[in-house]
């Protein structure tokens, strides 16, 4: 079964760093974009970043510019978001996901960050 | 950024019925590559959101054929001509044309 499976969230300081992880199955990694979008809790969805096939190119929303880093390692079908700086206002269930021709198709399950002192 | 708005933000629905949401974006989201740039998801109570239509009026792999979509440019609909018990959630549309993509607010479908 094709899936997207999320590890790596937590509670973590105003301040504090965190690895999110995304590893995928059944399908060729290496080809697609990835993106990751989060759900602040009872809010909507919001769009965070996107690489590329090789991870040369790599677009983010201004809101995390600077402090969050999409990367990914193809050998190990793994994508990952290094967020740094974690601000409270951040706190959210981060969902990896795939966008063939921009269309979100396949999701992870998401997993949880809560920033909080 | 593009805004999207979505209408309206609850629907309560009888089984069986039609249901409409439109969505509309502060930009075109048609792109010069001839691609209409906008999606609709579905996110069920307690899951992950899932993709129901695709470049407007596409229906994505499995999705039901009373889930339909259409509009073009700024003005998009979502419509399902039978809502079932399990058509349950929030409805999203994206705008994927422009950098942020942008999310409408949401619509939350409940059934009567």
């Amino acid at each position: 079964e094709v899936q997207l499976v999320q590890s790596g969230g937590g509670l973590v300081q105003p301040g504090g760093s965190l690895r999110l992880s995304c590893v995928v199955s059944k399908f060729t990694f290496s080809t697609y974009w990835m993106t990751w979008v989060r759900q602040a809790p009872g809010k909507g969805l919001e769009w965070v970043a996107n690489i590329n096939e090789d991870g040369s190119i790599k677009q983010y929303v201004d809101s995390v510019k600077g402090r969050f880093t999409i990367s990914r390692d193809n050998a190990r079908n793994s994508l990952y978001l290094q967020m740094n700086s974690l601000r409270v206002e951040d706190t959210a269930v981060y969902y990896c996901a795939r966008p063939p021709g921009r269309r979100l198709d396949l999701w992870g399950r998401g997993t949880m960050v809560t920033v909080s002192s | 950024d593009i805004v999207v708005t979505q209408t309206p933000l609850s629907l309560s629905v009888t089984p069986g019925q039609p249901a409409s949401i439109s969505c509309k974006s502060s930009q075109s989201v048609l792109h010069s590559d001839g691609m209409t740039y906008l999606f609709w998801y579905l996110q069920k109570p307690g899951q992950s959101p899932q993709l129901l239509i695709y470049e407007a009026s596409n229906r994505f792999s499995g999705v039901p054929d009373r889930f339909s979509g259409s509009g073009s440019g700024t003005d998009f609909t979502l419509q399902i001509s039978r809502v079932e018990a399990e058509d349950v959630g929030v409805y999203y549309c994206m705008q994927g044309i422009q950098l942020p993509w942008t999310f409408g607010q949401g619509t939350k479908v409940e059934i009567k």
